[in-house]
């Protein structure tokens, strides 16, 4: 089984809608991320959490939303969406008494019609 | 404000060249350089780089910092078509904070 999970992997939603995507993980890990990944853009960083009740703005924040319900469990809502919210959504996690090193999910494609 | 730029952002080269990729940057409270193969999808974990000058090496892989240059450089020798993804470059800084470069998108010919 994967160690970090993404659900939905594909969604097609209309501009307006709510949509939230929920990431998963069994590795134990105490840091969780967002990232936005748009063609020529690299990774962007969305919010990040490193504990239930840590929860923290990345680079591109505005329009998302995040809720931490569980130290496995980090899930990122669109309450509005719009059409330039299309792209490749990464979860990842860490581990800070080990290394740096972040484990990323296999990814959910949004796209906002 | 902090960045991280990679180059060239793609590259062509035949199946068995060597090919050298870069990543500088300018960062505050840097802690290590990360490096990441992006196939299809999710990007997976090659070498994370603390310390100028050692070089980690994983096979045809190798990547090697140099804080003075505040730079970064990752080789692949002896290349072959499954190497074809893309490599991101990223800054782990001490407010726990990652900044990825775009990204260096590198084919292989048969």
């Amino acid at each position: 089984d994967a160690d970090v999970t993404q659900t939905p992997r594909n969604r097609i939603t209309k501009t307006g809608k709510r949509i939230m995507l929920e990431c998963s993980q069994t590795k134990g890990h105490d840091r969780m991320y967002w990232y936005r990944q748009d063609p020529g853009l690299g990774l962007r960083l969305i919010y990040y959490s490193f504990d239930v009740k840590d929860i923290n703005k990345g680079e591109i924040s505005d329009g998302y939303s995040v809720s931490r319900q569980a130290q496995a469990k980090f899930s990122l809502s669109l309450e509005s969406a719009i059409p330039n919210q299309t792209a490749l959504y990464f979860c990842a996690t860490s581990d800070r008494r080990t290394t740096d090193t972040q484990y990323f999910g296999p990814g959910t494609r949004l796209t906002v019609l | 404000e902090d960045k991280v730029v990679q180059s060239p952002l793609s590259l062509v080269v035949h199946e068995g060249d060597t090919v050298t990729l870069n990543c500088s940057y300018e960062v505050t409270n840097f802690r290590s350089l990360l490096w990441y193969k992006q196939e299809k999808k999710a990007p997976t974990f090659l070498f994370m780089l603390t310390s100028s000058g050692i070089e980690k090496k994983s096979g045809r892989l190798s990547s090697i910092l140099d804080k003075k240059e505040l730079s970064s450089i990752l080789n692949i020798t002896a290349t072959q078509t499954g190497d074809s993804a893309i490599y991101l470059c990223a800054v782990d800084k001490r407010d726990d904070k990652i900044i990825f470069g775009k990204g260096t998108r590198l084919h292989i010919l048969p």
